[in-house]
């Protein structure tokens, strides 16, 4: 199994460009989530999904859009990339309701 | 108050003493707590997990929760340079909804 996998690795984009971060699970996890990370203020929920067709807000989900149209497969969408968007970004899956989350490795943002 | 609290370090201790990393939180719902471990520039690694209160021993590490208190702790004996890393814990309701709660991380320097 290949885990929770994450592209692309690193990114510098431009202000007001748009860029889709892909994330795919092999563990057949119903549930998926984004995250970004920051210094100082830990992981912060982006969105989630509790199964294909199912999204959800997290705590920071403004300038962010998620679709889950597999069960393998949750992309998260940045429509017009901000500074404040500069971050680490982690897609977790978990096979249930607070179920131990799996990370995958990461997708670095640079937004300038 | 924040549902979870963690001191973000650095932890900087010699190489073989026992180290421990706590937690505090105020949610009482909680019952699922999880320790992830985060070297840099990587995601986090589901480290150890309990439910409900009470000791879970892997190897040199050692979980503890006590639910009274609202504290959970890991403790890392003969602490080796590779257990540099960040330490997340990371807590959740079982069977109310899919969110796990993170900690903000604890960085640990392991001296040789």
């Amino acid at each position: 199994n290949a885990g929770v996998t994450q592209t692309p690795k690193f990114q510098v984009l431009k202000t007001g460009q748009s860029m889709t971060l892909q994330c795919a699970q092999d563990m057949n996890h119903e549930y998926m989530s984004w995250y970004r990370q920051d210094p100082g203020m830990g992981l912060r929920l982006i969105h989630y999904s509790v199964g294909a067709g199912i999204t959800d807000q997290g705590e920071v989900p403004n300038g962010y859009n998620v679709s889950r149209s597999t069960t393998e497969d949750f992309p998260l969408r940045l429509l017009s990339a901000a500074p404040s968007q500069t971050s680490v970004y982690f897609c977790a899956s978990n096979r249930g309701e607070g179920e131990t989350q799996y990370f995958g490795p990461g997708t670095r943002l640079l937004v300038l | 108050q924040k549902e979870v609290e963690q001191d973000p370090g650095p932890l900087s201790v010699p190489e073989g003493a026992i180290v421990s990393l706590n937690c505090t939180y105020s949610n009482s719902a909680f019952q699922y707590f999880m320790w992830y471990r985060q070297y840099s520039r990587k995601g986090p690694e589901l480290l150890m997990y309990t439910y409900s209160s009470g000791n879970k021993e892997d190897g040199r590490f050692t979980a503890q929760v006590d639910k009274s208190s609202k504290y959970i702790s890991l403790f890392i004996r003969d602490s080796q340079p590779s257990d540099s890393a960040t330490y997340l814990c990371a807590m959740s309701i079982m069977n109310r909804d899919d969110k796990i709660i993170f900690g903000k991380g604890t960085r640990l320097h392991i001296l040789p």
